[in-house]
C-alpha cells in the first residue's frame, strides 16, 4: 500500500489550454473525491464517486471541468479552456467507509499554474 | 450553515509549549471532525478525529477537545516540536446520500521555535 498517488504533480500551463491530472487511489478504496485548495485557504470539496459512478459534484466545478472514473480504480480530472483563476492545488483522497464515519486519505495534490 | 470557522491564522509557540487551535461550527448536523496537518507541498495528513458523543480524545501529544452544546472544538498539542510547525486544519463533515465530503476549516499555520 503506497498510499493515493496524484500525476503530474506540477503543470505550469497556458491560459486557455486544456490540463488532465491522475488520481490513483489506495487500492481497497472504492470512495474517491476531488478537492481544490488555493494559498492560504483549506480544501474545498469538488466531487465524489463511488467506484465508477459520480455521485455529487460541487457548484464549484464548472462545465469546464469534467472528472471520470472509469472502471472504479484511477480518477482524471480534466480542466478546459483554463482561466488564471483555475491555479490552485487540486487534491485527491479516497476511502472506505466502513462505519458510521469516514476518513479520507489526501494525495499529495497537483499543483497547476495558470499563466 | 456549512462554514467552519478556524482560529487563530497563525501561531507561534515555543519548543515544549502547548499549541491550541479552536474550531467553531454552525450545522448540528456534521458528526465527524478530523484534523489534518499539512507540511508544505503535501497533501494533509489525518492526525486525530472525533465524534460529536465524545468530549476528548487524546493520542500521544493530540488532544481533541468537544464542545456540543457550543459547537466548537479544539486541538490542543502537548510538549510542541520543531518538526510540528506545519499548517493545520479542521474539518467537519456528514453523511449526505451516501457523501461524506469534509468542510474544511481555514488552516492556522504552527512555528514551533527551537
Amino acid at each position: 500500500d503506497t498510499g493515493v498517488s496524484q500525476n503530474p504533480r506540477h503543470k505550469i500551463t497556458k491560459r486557455g489550454q486544456n490540463v488532465t491530472f491522475r488520481c490513483d487511489p489506495i487500492s481497497e478504496h472504492n470512495r474517491l473525491y476531488w478537492y481544490r485548495q488555493t494559498l492560504g485557504q483549506g480544501p474545498e470539496f469538488l466531487t465524489y464517486f463511488q467506484n465508477e459512478a459520480q455521485l455529487e459534484k460541487s457548484r464549484l466545478l464548472s462545465d469546464r471541468f469534467s472528472a471520470e472514473r472509469p472502471k472504479g480504480s484511477f480518477s482524471t480530472l480534466e480542466i478546459q479552456r483554463t482561466e488564471q483563476g483555475d491555479s490552485a492545488m487540486y487534491l485527491c483522497a479516497s476511502s472506505f467507509l466502513a462505519g458510521p464515519q469516514e476518513t479520507q486519505y489526501f494525495g499529495p495534490g497537483t499543483r497547476l499554474l495558470v499563466l | 450553515q456549512q462554514q467552519v470557522k478556524q482560529s487563530p491564522q497563525s501561531l507561534i509557540v515555543q519548543k515544549g509549549g502547548i499549541s491550541i487551535i479552536n474550531c467553531a461550527y454552525e450545522n448540528t448536523a456534521f458528526d465527524y471532525f478530523p484534523w489534518y496537518q499539512q507540511f508544505p507541498g503535501k497533501g494533509p495528513a489525518l492526525l486525530i478525529a472525533i465524534r460529536p458523543d465524545v468530549s476528548e480524545k487524546k493520542e500521544g501529544r493530540f488532544t481533541i477537545s468537544f464542545n456540543k452544546s457550543a459547537k466548537q472544538f479544539s486541538l490542543h498539542i502537548m510538549d510542541s516540536q520543531p518538526g510540528d510547525s506545519a499548517t493545520y486544519f479542521c474539518a467537519a463533515s456528514k453523511a449526505t446520500s451516501g457523501t461524506y465530503k469534509y468542510i474544511f476549516g481555514t488552516g492556522t499555520r504552527l512555528k514551533v521555535l527551537a
